[in-house]
Formats: structure tokens, C-alpha cells, sequence
């Protein structure tokens, strides 16, 4: 099956600065690649995602890259603010008509310091 | 449009017990995922339901299943509960190979 491996675990920035986030996959199928935003006792929010015909894609602040080749996705968070502050989770899937079964990353928790 | 709704919030049962928990998808979605997250670990698939049918499972024992009614909501049931099936539950819902959108979660304690 599918293995997600997310680095770094932690993740401090100054307010301003840009913060990446990078996953790993295993499954060379995985063509589907979310990003979640999970506050303290909140639901995982889906912030942006990429599927694997595209190498990089933008919202805003926020951007994430892949590169199929190596397996490995990015998020990237420009000018950070104190909101940002929150775990970050990647995912990967098969998604097809059979399904979109994300196995995700351990989570990384980034504290933006004001 | 309104979001995926769980209920209930929390849950507190005791080893041995069994929990019930409900999941309403968002209008228009088919599908319903169901993860667990225990404190500490990211989240881990457990079920999948689409179009009222189990079409896939994680690597969970049996005691953990479900089902999904004509109106696509769904009910996770866990039996014979243990002591490590204390955590946040959380289901998504989606369209097929689509985004998924993920409820508030129940955080079940087993004591």
C-alpha cells in the first residue's frame, strides 16, 4: 500500500518568513495530492491540492509543487502569518471511480511567532 | 451549502461497549470516508461507503463497521471496544475521486 512521509515534524517561522512543508509517496499511481490545515480542536481543512498532470499550483499565499519522478510533493506558505499556526497535513491517493482513500503524512506543526 | 456534520460530539464508553456514530455528508455527495485520528498520529483510513455499499476498508479489525442509508448519511459502529480505540473519528464526504470535506469528528474516550 501507500506510505506518506512528511518532514519536518515541526516547523517554527517568524512572522514574514515562508515555510515548506515536503512529503514523500511510495505508490507510483498516487495521482491525487491534498493538503490539510487542522487548528486546535478543529476539522482538517482542505487548503489546496494538485493531481498528477500538473507540476505546481498557486492560491494566494500558498503553493504546492510535484515531482513525480522523485515522489515527492511540496507546500509552500509565503509571508506567514500568526494565523497560519496549525498542523499541517499532506495526503496522497489513487483517485479514480474506484475511490479517493487518502493515506496521510504524520503532520507537521508549524507555529508562526509574532 | 452546509458542511459535513457529525454528532455526536463526544462519546464516552467503556471497555467491552459498543459506539455508535453518525455522519451527514454534504448535499450532492455520495461518498463517505471515515478516518481515525488518536492523539498524536495523523489520520488513518478506515472505511469507505459510496452509493449505500462498502466499497473499501483500512487496515482496521472487524469490530469496527458501518453503513451507509439511501440518503447517503452514514453510522460508524465500533464493538467491543478497547482501551486504544479512545480518539477523534472523523468522517469526510466527497464525490467519488473528487475533494473530500471532512466534519467536526466525535472524540471517543473508552475507559
Amino acid at each position: 500500500g501507500e506510505n506518506v512521509e512528511q518532514h519536518p515534524s515541526t516547523l517554527s517561522v517568524q512572522e514574514g518568513d515562508s515555510a515548506v512543508i515536503k512529503c514523500t509517496y511510495s505508490d507510483s499511481a498516487s495521482n491525487y495530492f491534498p493538503w490539510y490545515k487542522q487548528e486546535l480542536g478543529k476539522r482538517p481543512q482542505l487548503i489546496i491540492d494538485i493531481r498528477s498532470n500538473v507540476g505546481e499550483k498557486k492560491d494566494q499565499r500558498i503553493a504546492v509543487t510535484l515531482n513525480k519522478t522523485a515522489k515527492h510533493f511540496s507546500l509552500h506558505i509565503t509571508e506567514t502569518q500568526p494565523e497560519d499556526s496549525a498542523v499541517y497535513f499532506c495526503a496522497a491517493s489513487r483517485s479514480n471511480n474506484a475511490g479517493n482513500m487518502l493515506t496521510f503524512g504524520g503532520g507537521t506543526r508549524l507555529m508562526v511567532k509574532p | 451549502e452546509a458542511g459535513v456534520t457529525q454528532s455526536p460530539t463526544h462519546l464516552i464508553k467503556t471497555r467491552g461497549q459498543q459506539a455508535t456514530l453518525r455522519c451527514s455528508p454534504i448535499s450532492g455527495h455520495t461518498s463517505v470516508y471515515w478516518y481515525q485520528q488518536a492523539l498524536g498520529l495523523g489520520l488513518q483510513f478506515l472505511l469507505w461507503y459510496d452509493e449505500g455499499e462498502e466499497r473499501n476498508r483500512g487496515n482496521f479489525p472487524p469490530r469496527f463497521s458501518g453503513r451507509q442509508f439511501p440518503n447517503y448519511s452514514s453510522e460508524l459502529n465500533v464493538n467491543a471496544l478497547e482501551l486504544e480505540d479512545s480518539a477523534l473519528y472523523l468522517c469526510a464526504s466527497g464525490r467519488r475521486r473528487n475533494e473530500q470535506f471532512f466534519g467536526p469528528g466525535t472524540r471517543l474516550t473508552v475507559l
